[in-house]
């Protein structure tokens, strides 16, 4: 039984554009969350957090929002670039768990010029 | 070097043969972790280091998985009598203080150890 789920497989955005990944979660202790990129061959790359007394954090082109209520979260990129295609995983945590973070099956992202 | 290394990078293992998957994580990182990635799928946690103290191996699939960080730095995941739903990328992770938290590092990936059992 997935406690995080991202529900859509692939997104295809236009440069310049906005892209906005989804992430749903079912535990209600989990209490930080994580957006991981990860591109071919390479190990998953940390990108942006949020702890959950948050609702927003920003971090350049990236902001991640949390709706704790609707166990939601998400990620936008503004303005989407080339580069930035790749395969995003939503993790979280909950205190004391000592770093066991529980992934997402990802999203892949594709951005075209 | 300044990131986690794990080799070998790919490994081809005929079921049944015994497994090790080394990693070196970043200097000086007091937290490691092993997790397995089936293909098409998240990582999925399987076991963390505090130095060289095992602290939770609860995601560890069998009896036939063990890992061990003898000197809190360098890590080494064996798997015993390889089956065929052992085949993954195996993905190891550091940070610089215990847990995941607002004022914590988050885990850094090394590039896995693709393992495929034929």
């Amino acid at each position: 039984d997935q406690q995080v789920k991202q529900n859509s497989p692939s997104l295809s955005v236009q440069e310049g554009r906005i892209s906005i990944l989804n992430c749903d979660y079912t535990n209600s202790m989990f209490d930080y969350f994580l957006w991981y990129k990860k591109y071919p061959a390479e190990g998953p790359t940390f990108l942006i957090s949020i702890s959950s007394i948050k609702d927003k954090n920003e971090d350049g082109r990236f902001t991640v929002f949390l709706n704790k209520s609707a166990k939601h979260l998400s990620l936008h990129i503004v303005p989407s670039q080339p580069g930035d295609s790749a395969v995003y995983f939503c993790a979280a945590s909950r205190e004391g768990s000592q770093g066991n973070l529980i992934f997402g099956k990802g999203t892949k992202l594709s951005v075209k010029p | 070097g300044a990131g986690v290394s794990q080799s070998p990078r790919y490994k081809v293992a005929k079921r049944g043969q015994d497994v090790a998957l080394r990693c070196d994580p970043i200097s000086g990182h007091v937290s490691l972790f092993w997790y397995q990635q089936a293909l098409g799928q998240g990582p999925e946690f399987l076991t963390y280091f505090q130095n060289e103290a095992q602290l939770d191996k609860s995601g560890l699939p069998s009896d036939r998985f063990f890992a061990e960080r003898p000197e809190g730095s360098v890590s080494t995941l064996k798997i015993q009598r390889t089956q065929q739903e052992d085949s993954a990328v195996y993905l190891c992770a550091s940070s610089t203080l215990p847990g995941q938290g607002p004022y914590n590092s988050p885990l850094h990936f090394g590039n896995g150890t693709r393992l495929t059992v034929t």
